[in-house]
């Protein structure tokens, strides 16, 4: 199984200042059909299902602001808000789909400082 | 629009099974795959598994393997996530979501299922 690993777990930021996610995973999710990394990013907040914001590490799903940005590659990636609003505030998990078991990391949890 | 509809909450005592369903609309039931993931009160995220609703094919994690049985009713665009002999530690929220390839994230989630097991 891939393990995924995110750090920190728990991050607070002002509002304004931009949030950094670290994800790490135990081997590489490059698939070689595409040259993609299959990572994703989703935001949970509280009572709701999970919400996609970055697929193949970097590509932006629809509708989401561009304040959100995914970069890495291999088995390093990192989830980027640029400038933090306060609907930010959530939890956010990476995850690898690159082979079953699918696996998420342990989720960081987002707050104003 | 793509929507994704579980049944409701469920209060279970241990040893009995749960059945949860995820009624999909807005498209092409058979050309898209469901995931099952669960959620423990004030935990992360864990993938069970996986069912392709053209061809019923299913595939497990191991934790769950001989626990959990999906299938799919092509008639109703349902799909089914039955887990048995349940214990505590099964008290979750079930979420189904959907995935254009067995490798693809997850793009549309259902609102999720709150299964108690209590005794």
């Amino acid at each position: 199984d891939i393990v995924v690993t995110q750090s920190p777990d728990s991050l607070a930021v002002s509002l304004g200042e931009r949030a950094t996610i670290n994800c790490k995973s135990s081997q590489s999710v490059l698939y070689t059909s595409n040259n993609k990394n299959s990572l994703a990013w989703y935001q949970q907040k509280p009572g709701q299902p999970p919400k996609l914001l970055i697929y193949w590490a970097s590509t932006r799903e629809s509708g989401v602001p561009d304040r959100f940005s995914g970069s890495g590659s291999g088995t390093d990636f990192t989830l980027t808000i640029s400038s933090l609003l306060a609907e930010d505030v959530a939890v956010y998990y990476c995850q690898q789909y690159y082979s079953t078991p699918i696996t998420f990391g342990q989720g960081t949890r987002l707050e104003i400082k | 629009q793509v929507q994704l509809v579980q049944s409701g909450a469920e209060v279970k005592k241990p040893g009995a099974s749960v059945k949860v369903s995820c009624k999909a609309s807005g498209y092409t039931f058979t050309t898209y795959y469901i995931h099952w993931v669960r959620q423990a009160p004030g935990q992360g995220l864990e993938w069970m598994g996986i069912i392709s609703p053209s061809d019923g094919s299913t595939s497990y994690a191991q934790k769950f393997q001989g626990r959990v049985t999906m299938t799919r009713d092509t008639s109703t665009s349902t799909v089914y996530m039955e887990v048995s002999s349940l214990r505590s530690e099964d008290t979750a929220v079930y979420h189904c979501a959907r995935g254009e390839y067995s490798n693809r994230p997850f793009d549309y989630w259902g609102q999720g299922t709150l299964v108690t097991v209590s005794s």
